[in-house]
């Protein structure tokens, strides 16, 4: 069975400084992997989708992914943090029987 | 905007009272699937469907059942709910489920069992 694991359930930065939000898979190479962004008091939308068909991955709101094989991580990066990413963001990925696992999130905090 | 509706969004009840949860889809998606999201839990499968009348547990079934006799609606119903399962309850739909692609969520119900 896939799973992920995000590192840091809180993270802090600067407005304006880098973003890195960090997401590990289990062992075997799944055929996707998504990243999920939750504003407060409101369901889960898509921020980004890998697929194989790339390792880079560009998303909603300047976010990017980059798939590494040899770390199985897909780690969440935007170059400089704005207020509004404040958020939680899931990372996730299919299961079997047609489940998705999603991992425990990660909530940002962006100060001013 | 995906078209998921779930009713009722907030709700306060007693221990030991049964509740239904609804979620209504217009996308015709075959998936359906109800989470519950707790702190340090992330997101959590009670049950899934992938039909009408097809569902199937997740990792935290206990204390839950599901019912879906169109392919609009998704109840979920607890049966005699308990303090724990204070939680907000998300639904999403699928068109592909997890072969193919992505997950579109409802806005989520807030559940308060006293």
């Amino acid at each position: 069975a896939q799973s992920v694991t995000q590192l840091g359930s809180h993270v802090s930065v600067s407005e304006g400084a880098l973003v890195l939000l960090r997401c590990n898979y289990s062992s075997s190479v799944p055929p996707y992997l998504f990243w999920y962004v939750q504003y407060p008091n409101q369901g889960l939308q898509l921020l980004l989708k890998y697929t194989s068909a790339a390792t880079l991955v560009k998303g909603i709101n300047g976010f990017e992914a980059e798939f590494k094989k040899s770390e199985t991580s897909f780690h969440l990066t935007k170059p400089s943090a704005h207020m509004s990413d404040a958020a939680e963001y899931f990372c996730a990925v299919p299961n079997t029987g047609n489940q998705f696992y999603f991992g425990t999130g990660t909530s940002l905090t962006v100060i001013p | 905007d995906a078209g998921i509706t779930q009713s009722p969004r907030h709700k306060v009840t007693e221990t030991g009272t049964p509740v239904t949860l609804r979620c209504h889809q217009t996308e015709n998606h075959r998936y359906m699937y109800w989470y519950r999201q707790d702190p340090g839990h992330g997101l959590r499968l009670i049950h899934y469907s992938y039909g009408v009348k097809d569902t199937d547990k997740g990792e935290v079934s206990d204390g839950y059942s599901v019912s879906r006799s169109k392919t609009e609606d998704f109840l979920l119903t607890l049966e005699s709910a308990t303090s724990s399962q204070t939680s907000v309850y998300f639904c999403a739909i699928s068109e592909g489920g997890a072969g193919t692609g992505e997950l579109f969520f409802g806005e989520g119900s807030r559940l308060t069992v006293l």
